[in-house]
């Protein structure tokens, strides 16, 4: 099993550009989480997705969007970049809501 | 304030040693609690859950007081191997959201 993958695995983009990331899980989770992590702020959560169909905003959603495209895969779109978007953005799932969380391999996003 | 707080370190203990991290949350409605470790660049993983009775697992225990709202994480006997981050991870019994603390930084000195 590869558990939770994430394309890609770093990116620049210039101001105003528009990118989605990918996330996939092999392990039949019901759950998804889109979080970012930035020095001295620690993970916040961006958007989840408790179950295939339903999507809620997190902690910090504005400027994204998400889809839950199947039980397996749930991608972050990020419109029209802008510099704040800079960050590590992890990807992770759980079997169910407020169970242990798996995470991807995370995403290095420079914004320019 | 923020949902959970963490001192940041760094912890620069040398091997053998035993050290203590504390984690205080802000919302007497958390409901799980959860020690993740992170190595540099990486993602965060699991390390264990913490339950109300305490809970050990070979060297690392975790401790739950709820009466004053902090969990503990206790290593024994340091090994290099256990520099990382550590991350203090609650959960509300009312939503789905996980609030992690901004993770103590600990290197084992050899």
């Amino acid at each position: 099993n590869a558990g939770v993958t994430q394309t890609p695995k770093f990116q620049v983009l210039k101001t105003g550009q528009s990118m989605t990331l990918q996330c996939a899980q092999d392990m039949n989770h019901n759950s998804m989480y889109w979080y970012r992590q930035d020095p001295g702020m620690g993970l916040r959560l961006i958007y989840y997705s408790a179950s295939e169909g339903t999507t809620d905003k997190g902690e910090v959603p504005n400027g994204y969007n998400v889809s839950r495209l199947n039980k397996r895969e749930f991608s972050l779109r990020l419109e029209s970049a802008a510099p704040s978007q800079t960050s590590v953005y992890f990807c992770a799932s759980s079997e169910e809501a407020r169970e242990t969380q798996y995470f991807g391999p995370g995403t290095r996003l420079l914004v320019l | 304030r923020k949902e959970v707080e963490q001192d940041p370190g760094p912890f620069n203990v040398p091997e053998g040693a035993t050290v203590a991290f504390n984690c205080t949350y802000s919302n007497s409605a958390s409901q799980s609690f959860f020690w993740y470790r992170q190595d540099c660049r990486k993602e965060p993983k699991l390390l264990m859950s913490v339950y109300s009775s305490g809970n050990e697992d070979g060297r690392f225990t975790a401790q739950l007081n709820r009466a004053s709202q902090y969990i503990s994480l206790l290593i024994r006997d340091s090994k290099l191997s256990d520099s990382a981050t550590y991350l203090c991870v609650v959960n509300l019994v009312t939503g789905n959201q996980f609030y992690f603390g901004t993770g103590t930084s600990l290197t084992v000195i050899p």
